[in-house]
């Protein structure tokens, strides 16, 4: 399939390591966050939301992480498998408009 | 559940040619999205559909490009004439609610 995108931020770890994936978001009006995993020739696939009433919520071996403060999201994945290596988007929703930042590609070796 | 679909998933055209975008939504779902991802960004929003209406086409350019939902299931994106700059993928989201949106695969459009 075709590249996602060809000069993103790359994180790369080890299998097994875990993974923090990071955003910094625009619009303190947004209420609400998602993380969305895009594999290459694919469209985005929901991973985990959070309100911006919440500071934290798990998810299956994912933990999303915001600070409205510093207006900062975090993804973490725990264990990092080969499958999981795809671009991560974080998107923010400010009057039920979801606007995406711009990806991070991460690489898990084997 | 089928997903959404999408086609055609490739297309090649000439600047100031037209083309055009289908895309099926999850059925029952009500609203309908069409983003433009640019390679190397994040999906854009061009235009939401709640059944037929449009509830938001703020960054649609208008002057080339147009969409329908006729029925509220199926969706058209047209684009005429395409400049080199709308080359990009064009992704088809629905949902149920707001919050959670189902992407479909996208199609491809290189504009030469």
């Amino acid at each position: 399939g075709e590249s996602v995108g060809l000069h993103l931020p790359t994180l790369s770890v080890q299998e097994g390591d875990n993974s923090i994936i990071n955003c910094a978001y625009s619009n303190s009006a947004s209420d609400y966050f998602i993380w969305y995993k895009q594999e290459s020739g694919k469209g985005p696939q929901f991973i985990i939301d959070i309100r911006s009433n919440m500071d934290k919520r798990q998810g299956q071996r994912v933990t999303v992480l915001l600070n409205k403060t510093v207006k900062h999201l975090s993804l973490q994945i725990a264990a990092t498998q080969p499958g999981d290596s795809a671009v991560y988007f974080c998107a923010e929703n400010a009057g039920n408009m979801l606007t995406f930042g711009g990806g991070t590609r991460l690489m898990v070796k084997p | 559940e089928a997903g959404v679909a999408q086609s055609p998933r490739y297309k090649i055209i000439e600047k100031r040619q037209s083309v055009a975008f289908w895309c099926n939504p999850i059925s029952g779902h009500a609203t309908l999205y069409w983003y433009q991802q640019i390679l190397g960004q994040g999906p854009k929003l061009l235009i939401q559909f709640q059944n037929n209406g449009v509830v938001d086409d703020s960054q649609l350019p208008k002057d080339r490009f147009s969409a329908e939902r006729l029925k509220g299931v199926d969706s058209t994106l047209k684009i005429q004439p395409a400049k080199l700059e709308d080359s990009a993928v064009y992704l088809c989201a629905s949902s149920l609610t707001f919050n959670e949106q189902f992407f479909g695969p996208g199609t491809r459009l290189t504009v030469l």
